[in-house]
């Protein structure tokens, strides 16, 4: 079955410091890969997403997301966090290269920034 | 505008009293989802609709139904709920086999059973 591993379940930052959050991800075909964020008390949002092409894709507010396919990894970037990114991250893969609608997530890693 | 709209947002209900949380989508999408979100766990599938008529079991179906009669439309039903289905639900749909899968998020139903 697939599965989806998020390393850190909570990251503590100051802010102006790099983020970086760890997902991988057991799968061996073709993969679409997304991470989510979830504010306080809201909903997921999605951030950026992977299908094909360039693995470094690059979504909103500054973050950016690697596809390391040897390592089966999609880690999760931001060179300087702010306060306003204290949220919950979620990465989630859909197997089978977009042929179905199902997304597995990872249990989340919770972010908080100091300011 | 693209939207999820779940309602209610917030409920509370006794053990064994039955109750439906719906969700609608806007988008056309095939493929529709509930996930529950617990503490520690992240989102766990419940049951997931890939178009009209065509249900499946996710990884934690025990003690919900669902139904879709139309394409917009995918209620969550608890027929006798306990208070191991306290959590946050989520809706979620998305098209599908056409390579991008992105799933939109409704706002969240937390459910509270005593």
């Amino acid at each position: 079955a697939q599965s989806v591993s998020q390393h850190n379940h909570h990251v503590i930052l100051s802010e102006a410091a790099s983020l970086e959050l760890g997902c991988n991800y057991s799968y061996g075909g073709t993969v679409n890969l997304f991470w989510y964020v979830q504010y306080p008390g809201q909903h997921l949002q999605l951030l950026l997403k992977y299908f094909s092409g360039d693995p470094l894709v690059k979504g909103i507010k500054g973050f950016e997301a690697e596809f390391i396919k040897s390592k089966f990894s999609f880690n999760l970037r931001k060179p300087s966090v702010q306060w306003s990114d204290t949220a919950e991250y979620f990465c989630a893969v859909n197997a089978g290269g977009g042929s179905q609608g199902n997304l597995i997530f990872g249990k989340g890693t919770k972010l908080s920034v100091k300011p | 505008e693209a939207q999820v709209t779940q309602n209610p947002r917030y409920l509370i209900t006794v053990t064994g009293k039955k109750l439906t949380v719906t969700c609608s989508q806007n988008m056309n999408h095939e493929y529709m989802s509930w996930y529950r979100q617990d503490p520690g766990l992240g989102l766990r599938q419940i049951y997931y609709s890939m178009n009209v008529e065509v249900t499946d079991k996710g990884d934690v179906p025990e003690g919900y139904k669902v139904s879709r009669k139309e394409k917009r439309n995918f209620p969550l039903i608890l027929e006798s709920p306990s208070p191991n289905q306290t959590s946050l639900y989520f809706c979620a749909s998305s098209s599908w086999g056409r390579g991008s899968p992105e799933a939109f998020f409704g706002q969240g139903t937390r459910l509270t059973v005593v």
